[in-house]
């Protein structure tokens, strides 16, 4: 069955050190993988995403991710943190063998401090 | 290029009465999603649509959900009667399809109250 996992509740770094949201998945068939960004009251947006190719992927504000198939994860990373990183990040999956259905993790709130 | 709308921004209603969510999704996109995002979760599909039919509803509560796109464009979703645990945020969002790696943008939600 396809599921998306995000093992931590909440994240906390210090501003200027690097930052991991962990991401883990499980699809049948090849997946696109997302991570997206919610900020308080308002909807969801789009960080990036893995479609094929490779592994590492750039998005907005600074975020990569590293696409691992072996390891079925999509973690996603930033090199130095800052205060307004602070937000609630939701790693997504699309199934491509069938039904074609996107799923989302629960979320990790992200708190960086000054 | 405007973003997703969806209207209202916040309704309380009282439990047994009907509501319904208003979403203009971006211009030219065929893909368009309904999800219900409960407190501390990630959003839960309740509907996709391509164009006008609706693909996936396995998670719609047909009891008393309901949603229509009419014309392929904007799309309605209503409740009826709502129930106490219906209280949660009401997402829209759309996507292009392939084009773009079925990257969804989303509106700003209606958050429902039901007292």
């Amino acid at each position: 069955a396809q599921s998306v996992a995000q093992p931590e509740d909440q994240v906390n770094v210090a501003e200027g050190n690097p930052l991991t949201v962990k991401c883990t998945y499980s699809v049948s068939g090849n997946p696109y993988l997302f991570w997206y960004v919610q900020y308080p009251n308002r909807g969801l947006q789009f960080l990036l995403k893995y479609i094929t190719g490779d592994n590492l992927v750039k998005g907005s504000y600074g975020f990569e991710a590293e696409f691992n198939k072996s390891q079925t994860s999509f973690h996603l990373k930033k090199p130095s943190a800052l205060v307004s990183d602070s937000a609630l990040y939701f790693c997504a999956v699309r199934d491509n063998a069938g039904g074609f259905k996107t799923i989302f993790g629960a979320g990790t709130r992200l708190f960086v401090k000054a | 290029e405007a973003g997703v709308v969806q209207s209202p921004r916040y309704k309380i209603i009282e439990k047994k009465q009907p509501v319904a969510f208003w979403c203009n999704p971006i211009s030219g996109h065929n893909t368009l999603y309904w999800y219900r995002q409960n407190l501390g979760q990630g959003p839960e599909l309740l509907i996709r649509y391509e164009n006008e039919e609706a693909v996936d509803d396995s998670q719609l509560p047909k009891d008393r959900f309901s949603a229509e796109r009419l014309k392929g464009v904007d799309s309605t979703l209503k409740i009826q009667p709502a129930e106490l645990g219906d209280s949660a945020v009401y997402l829209c969002a759309s996507s292009s399809g392939r084009s773009d790696g079925y990257e969804q943008y989303f509106g700003p939600g209606t958050r429902l109250t039901v007292t």
